[in-house]
């Protein structure tokens, strides 16, 4: 399995340009996840999907927008980029909470760079 | 507010000590408690998960014990290696919303040979 992968692995974007972060997962989890780090900070969690066709808002979703069409991919949208959202952005997977399979497996991350 | 701590913020030791990492946490109602290892430039890997009712747990080198009373987690680590230069997050979830996890900023350990 190759587990969660991300593209790209870097980008820089210019302030108004839009772009899609992409998230592909292929170890069948139900549950997905985007969060954002920034520099001294803990993760923060920005969408998350407890299966195809839903999503749901986390704790920082503002300028950001997703979609889980299948069970394997979970695109981040960012619309209108603003240096706030210079950052490093981690998609994670898991299965449905409780239990020892509660353990997420984490993407290599995409860095970002708004300018 | 539901928050993690971590200490200290950073930790330099020579390679084969030992060395313990705290965790300090007010997220309640409490599920469980994990650390993640982060590689520079890679995402978090899993190491434990403690629910309310274990106090301790090992993953080879790794040791990591929860107090539920007192909010308090450590992870302890036994002969380090120049490999286990990386930061450690703790997490914390809470159990009223299945996706309320709540990310400490790290201990960003160095071991020097």
């Amino acid at each position: 399995n190759a587990g969660v992968t991300q593209t790209p692995k870097f980008r820089i974007l210019k302030i108004g340009q839009s772009m899609t972060l992409q998230c592909t997962q292929d170890m069948n989890h139900n549950y997905m996840y985007w969060y954002r780090q920034d520099p001294g900070m803990g993760l923060k969690l920005i969408y998350y999907s407890v299966g195809a066709g839903i999503t749901d808002k986390g704790e920082v979703p503002n300028g950001y927008n997703v979609s889980r069409s299948t069970t394997e991919d979970f695109p981040l949208r960012l619309e209108l980029a603003a240096p706030s959202q210079t950052s490093v952005y981690f998609c994670a997977s898991s299965y449905p909470r409780g239990g020892p399979q509660e353990t997420q497996y984490f993407g290599p991350g995409t860095r970002l760079l708004v300018l | 507010k539901n928050q993690v701590e971590q200490s200290p913020q950073s930790l330099i030791i020579l390679e084969g000590k030992n060395c313990t990492l705290q965790c300090n946490y007010t997220v309640s109602p409490f599920s469980n408690l994990r650390w993640y290892k982060q590689d520079t430039g890679r995402g978090p890997v899993s190491l434990t998960i403690m629910t309310f009712s274990e106090n301790t747990k090992s993953n080879g080198r790794y040791t990591a014990t929860l107090d539920a009373d007192t909010k308090q987690s450590s992870l302890h680590i036994t002969a380090s290696q120049l490999s286990d230069s990386a930061s450690y997050i703790c997490v914390v979830s809470a159990s009223n919303n299945n996706n309320d996890m709540r990310f400490g900023a790290g201990t960003r350990l160095t071991v020097k040979p």
